[in-house]
């Protein structure tokens, strides 16, 4: 079993929609969770990180967090074409660069 | 901002060919990282470093060596390059500051073709 799950997808949705991108995980000692956006053809740029259980928004993006089910979210509100992308959820121990375990990534097309 | 260059974009090799994969970054991060990226395995690290010269192995560091004799470089070689060894090659640096900004920022990539 891999200790980070995520659907590769493709996922389609028409621009305006909401998108709910998901992750689990089985390792309870994950503590640091990222979400990082690859355009096609570049790296993997980091979108947003939170620590622990909770919500954090940012703009057009709301991470969550729920520790107790080991699972991560990340909403896209308002999605525009240029939102189409893969996203990686990607999580750590601890801090320091300490060593991140990254999610397949689920690919997204956002259609006009 | 952050930038993490890697030398080449684009490269095809040969069978048995030695390979060199260089990246150098621009931020004096302690850390730096070799991932190859492949569809439906995500992410997977080869070698990653805490410092100059010093090396740790990854998940899947079977037939990759790694040199780092500067801080802001970290190469990847490939000593018999193999046709499973066609893939994405992603660096990445961070810092360590045990801060939780120590977030890894990545480099372009390499698409590696072995034929």
């Amino acid at each position: 079993q891999k200790e980070v799950e995520q659907d590769p997808g493709p996922l389609s949705v028409p621009e305006g929609a909401i998108v709910s991108l998901n992750c689990t995980y089985s390792n309870s000692a994950f503590q640091y969770f990222m979400w990082y956006r690859q355009y096609s053809r570049k790296g993997p740029e980091l979108l947003m990180y939170t620590y622990s259980s909770g919500n954090k928004e940012d703009g057009r993006f709301t991470a969550q967090v729920d520790k107790s089910s080991k699972y991560i979210s990340l909403f896209i509100r308002d999605s525009q074409p240029s939102d189409s992308a893969t996203y990686l959820c990607a999580m750590s121990k601890g801090t320091g660069g300490f060593k991140t375990i990254f999610g397949a990534g689920t690919r997204l097309f956002v259609k006009a | 901002d952050v930038k993490v260059t890697q030398s080449s974009r684009y490269l095809v090799k040969r069978t048995g060919e030695k390979v060199f994969l260089e990246c150098v970054q621009d931020m004096d991060h302690e850390n730096m990282f070799w991932y190859r990226q492949d569809p439906g395995l995500g992410l997977r690290l080869i070698y990653f470093s805490y410092d100059v010269k010093m090396k740790e192995k990854g998940d899947i560091p079977e037939g990759y060596s790694v040199s780092r004799e500067k801080k802001e470089r970290f190469s990847l070689i490939l000593e018999s390059a193999s046709t499973n060894q066609t893939s994405m090659y992603l660096c990445a640096s961070s810092s360590r500051t045990g801060e939780i900004t120590d977030t890894q920022y990545f480099g372009p990539g390499t698409r590696l073709t072995v034929l």
